[in-house]
């Protein structure tokens, strides 16, 4: 499976964009880009995903490379609420079946916010 | 609300007692998954379910067992918990589109399981 390699930690001061960046070098042509975040103590959400184009939705946006071997995760004003672990992953569009249902963790970014 | 449940949410139990940790969902979602969560080795999937009585090993499987008797519940039964399945328990769910790849997973808030 393809992988994704992302910086450990990060830190914004609240009410500043953050741009969290995903390293998908082996990516391939059935793969959706989805990110996931993880509150302190609660189970993990989605965020938002993608597979060419660029995706806004209300939580953030999703800014896809062309050659789509990079994305980068753009929350546009930081709240201390947005402090948590993203997740970048890669999920197949369908073709494995169940399998493109299966969401592969890495370790994420961490992301502080300071006030 | 839309919610997957678990319970317990805490649980401290002692090898080899037998244990269940439920999971429901009000969403009439077709797929659901177990997940346990262990530092350093982030989120991995122990079984899943694509309906009722289909269910299916994830990366993890050993020790666990799993049932889906009804679309809404996906209980994780250890029938002889040991030590190494201390850890933190997700379960999630999803609705299936005929192949297609659904956008979004709803987790659980987690079961923390600790055996002694």
């Amino acid at each position: 499976d393809a992988k994704t390699t992302q910086p450990n930690s990060m830190e914004s001061n609240e009410e500043e964009p953050v741009h969290l960046p995903c390293n998908h070098s082996t990516i391939s042509g059935t793969d959706y880009i989805h990110w996931y975040r993880q509150l302190p103590s609660q189970g993990p959400e989605y965020v938002i995903h993608g597979l060419t184009s660029n995706v806004n939705n209300r939580m953030a946006s999703l800014a896809i490379a062309e050659d789509r071997k990079s994305s980068t995760l753009i929350l546009h004003r930081a709240t201390l609420r947005d402090a948590a672990v993203y997740y970048c992953i890669l999920r197949d569009r369908g073709t494995k079946g169940a399998g493109s249902y299966q969401l592969t963790f890495g370790k994420g970014t961490k992301l502080s916010v300071i006030p | 609300e839309a919610q997957v449940t678990q319970n317990p949410r805490y649980l401290i139990t002692v090898t080899g007692k037998k244990l269940t940790v439920t999971c429901s969902q009000n969403m009439n979602h077709e797929y659901m998954s177990w997940y346990r969560q262990d530092p350093g080795l982030g989120l991995r999937q122990i079984y899943y379910s694509m309906n009722v009585e289909a269910t299916d090993k994830g990366d993890v499987p050993e020790g666990y067992k799993v049932s889906r008797k009804e679309k809404r519940n996906f209980p994780l039964i250890l029938e002889s918990p040991s030590p190494n399945q201390t850890s933190l328990y997700f379960c999630a769910s999803s609705p299936w589109f005929g192949g297609q790849s659904s956008y979004e997973q709803y987790f659980g808030p987690g079961t923390r399981l600790t055996v002694t």
